[in-house]
């Protein structure tokens, strides 16, 4: 099975700032890679599929690059909004897994 | 948009059958997706089914005790977990997707105790 390796596990980061979380795959996952945001008591919503691609009606500050065994999600500009939980999630072959989670909070 | 059921309170070694309602579509042309969170934990991919091939994929940590089934004529999917234990308890979510998990359920709170 495919692990998926997420960090840092925890960011403080202010209003403004350029966030950057990556995930690493135990094998070449090709870009097989989804990043979900779970704002606490929600579910888990889709923001880039196929490792790059913005899911329609997620802003433009949220980005997604790799290939591989590695990949990188960045939040260009950090809004208040924006405090949540972020996953990683492969899709290259069954069975497909997360990444343990990047919790996000405002210095 | 997904309807999940209500919270389930279950003893261990019982059942659960957590369903998943669309509204305003329907599953056929669709997979479905199950993911649990346990409390304060990440996400966990159970499995899914692709309604269209008829086909169903499990974590091989669920094999044995989860089963992913559809009802066309309800447009409704459900989960059916077995042989509970305390470690099930959960939020599990539904999801449409195979691969690209979006919209997701509301979440349905498993509780197993004794």
């Amino acid at each position: 099975d495919i692990q998926m390796t997420q960090s840092p596990s925890s960011l403080s980061a202010s209003v403004g700032d350029r966030v950057t979380i990556t995930c690493q795959a135990s094998q070449g996952i090709r870009n097989a890679l989804n990043w979900y945001q779970q704002i606490p008591g929600k579910a888990p919503k889709l923001l880039i599929y196929g490792a790059s691609n913005l899911e329609p009606g997620v802003p433009s500050r949220f980005s997604g690059s790799g290939s591989g065994t590695d990949f990188t999600f960045t939040i260009s500009s950090l809004h208040p909004e924006d405090i949540a939980t972020y996953y990683c999630q492969h899709y290259d072959n069954f069975p497909y897994s997360f990444g343990q989670g990047t919790k996000l909070e405002i210095k | 948009q997904l309807v999940q059921s209500g919270a389930e309170v279950k003893k261990p070694g019982s059942s659960v059958k957590v369903s998943c309602m669309a509204s305003g579509g329907t599953f056929s042309n669709y997979a479905i997706s199950w993911v649990r969170q346990a409390p304060g934990q990440g996400l966990e991919w159970m499995g899914g089914i692709i309604r269209i091939f008829g086909t169903t994929n499990y974590a091989q940590k669920f094999q044995g005790r989860v089963t992913i089934t559809t009802d066309e004529s309800t447009n409704t999917a459900y989960m059916d977990l077995s042989s509970l234990r305390s470690e099930d308890t959960a939020v599990y979510y539904c999801a449409v997707g195979s691969s690209s998990l979006d919209p997701w359920g509301q979440g349905t709170l498993v509780t197993v105790s004794s």
